[in-house]
């Protein structure tokens, strides 16, 4: 089983919709979790940390599920500009940072 | 504030040749990692630096990668000799603590 799972997408969307990136990871002692985008040809971009409680950060909430591994992202009044590669990030706990990358989802958004 | 940066963003070698990456983190960031992404896979961990220690060289693929950060400042990767499947994009990132770490843009790598 992979580290970090998600959705394999790619993921078409209209302009207005709503949409949602799931994401699941194999390693329990996990601490950290993150979602960043990617745009094509560019380098990963924090988009935003996932925290026990959910958060929300204008149009994307995020929410975390420690008792499932799971790890979601929602998108909602999508843009054209959220049109990119979405990746679920998490970290090892203890002093040791590394970071674990899922393979991402591509989403398009159309006019 | 500058972030991180890599030189070269894109390098052409031969088979056999030798490449130096570059990487000048965030000022202050005592954490710093090599990625890779190769096409069609998943970002992969190469290995993280805390300061000028090697605190995890877990990703790294084979001997003929040998990575430095010499002052705790900057880091090198060296790949040597290189082989066609070391193809790929190498990206550095730096992080203070344990929050989410900033990522260059990245040195497109092909081995012709």
């Amino acid at each position: 089983r992979k580290e970090v799972e998600q959705d394999p997408g790619p993921f078409n969307v209209p302009e207005g919709a709503t949409v949602a990136f799931n994401c699941t990871y194999s390693n329990s002692a996990s601490q950290s979790f993150f979602w960043y985008r990617q745009d094509c040809r560019k380098e990963p971009k924090l988009l935003m940390s996932v925290y026990s409680s959910g958060n929300e950060d204008g149009r994307f909430t995020a929410q975390l599920n420690r008792a499932s591994q799971y790890i979601s992202l929602l998108i909602r009044d999508s843009k054209l500009s959220d049109s990119a590669t979405y990746l679920c990030v998490v970290r090892s706990g203890g002093s040791n940072y590394k970071l674990t990358f899922g393979k991402g989802t591509l989403l398009t958004v159309n006019p | 504030e500058a972030g991180v940066t890599q030189f070269p963003s894109h390098s052409v070698i031969e088979k056999g040749q030798t490449v130096t990456l570059r990487c000048d983190p965030i000022s202050g960031h005592d954490n710093l990692y090599w990625y890779r992404r190769v096409m069609g896979k998943e970002i992969k961990f190469l290995l993280h630096f805390v300061k000028e220690s090697k605190q995890d060289e877990s990703g790294m693929p084979n001997n003929r990668f040998l990575a430095e950060r010499t002052g705790g400042t900057y880091s090198t990767l060296k790949v040597q000799p290189a082989e066609l499947e070391d193809s790929g994009v190498y990206f550095c990132a730096s992080s203070q603590n344990a929050g989410g770490a900033f990522f260059g843009q990245g040195t497109r790598l092909t081995v012709v």
